[in-house]
């Protein structure tokens, strides 16, 4: 089972906003509508931000929003704030064999 | 409110059988709009999902641990369970419970606050 690939890191400062990918494949990212990202500061419990792809929970921001073309999700996070300083994972659903995939993490710093 | 609380043994020796159980409160785990599952996260390293499980007790499992993991449900005690067999130091990390979100049991929106496990002799 291969992770989704995400950049290490990324940065903005505050009032920026900044965008995370994650890259699948066609047989996970690209197939289904179930891209989820979750933030997850250190000592905490991770929170799931955007499920299916663009859609937020309640209680989330509407600052967070999701997106994905073919086998690439992304996450844009706009009006950077201090507090979003944080671990950034997406998962993917990748078929019965293959039930959630994470990604290897974006470490957001708010500059 | 949901609550789910890791019970682990904290440490482990190599080649033996770590097993953590995951207590569940504040919602029915025979529900079958959810999942109940286990996400771990190695120290430094990101999240890797391990497993879910059903209420009907139909799993799931992560493909590069599945020849040595078994997850099983007991309702009566509400609570689910994982065990991994011939654990090496790569299987240290810090394991978390969680809860899908719905019955597509793809993404988690309740977690336990985890538990370190140590493999070491």
């Amino acid at each position: 089972q291969s992770a989704l690939t995400q950049p290490p890191s990324a940065s903005g400062s505050p009032g920026q906003s900044v965008t995370i990918s994650c890259t699948g494949t066609s047989s996970d990212v690209g197939a289904y509508k179930y891209v989820s990202w979750y933030q997850h500061h250190p000592g905490k419990v991770p929170k799931v931000m955007i499920y299916e792809v663009n859609k937020r929970p309640s209680g989330v921001p509407d600052r967070f929003s999701g997106s994905k073309s073919g086998n690439t999700a992304s996450l844009t996070i706009s009006g950077l704030q201090a507090e979003d300083e944080a671990d950034y994972y997406c998962s993917s659903y990748g078929g019965t064999s293959n039930f959630v995939i994470f990604g290897g993490g974006t470490k957001l710093t708010v500059l | 409110q949901l609550q789910l609380q890791e019970s682990g043994p904290g440490l482990v020796k190599p080649s033996e059988t770590l097993s953590l159980t995951c207590a569940v409160s504040g919602a029915s785990i025979t529900n079958n709009y959810y999942y109940w599952g286990c996400v771990r996260q190695a120290p430094g390293q990101g999240l890797e999902w391990i497993g879910n499980i059903y209420y009907t007790g139909t799993t799931y499992y992560n493909p590069s641990l599945k020849s040595r993991l078994t997850m099983s449900l007991d309702t009566s005690k509400s609570q689910f369970s994982l065990k991994l067999s011939s654990v090496t130091a790569a299987d240290t990390a810090i394991y978390y419970c969680a809860r899908t979100r719905d019955n597509s049991g793809v993404d988690f929106d309740y977690w336990g606050q985890g538990t370190l496990v140590t493999v070491s002799s």
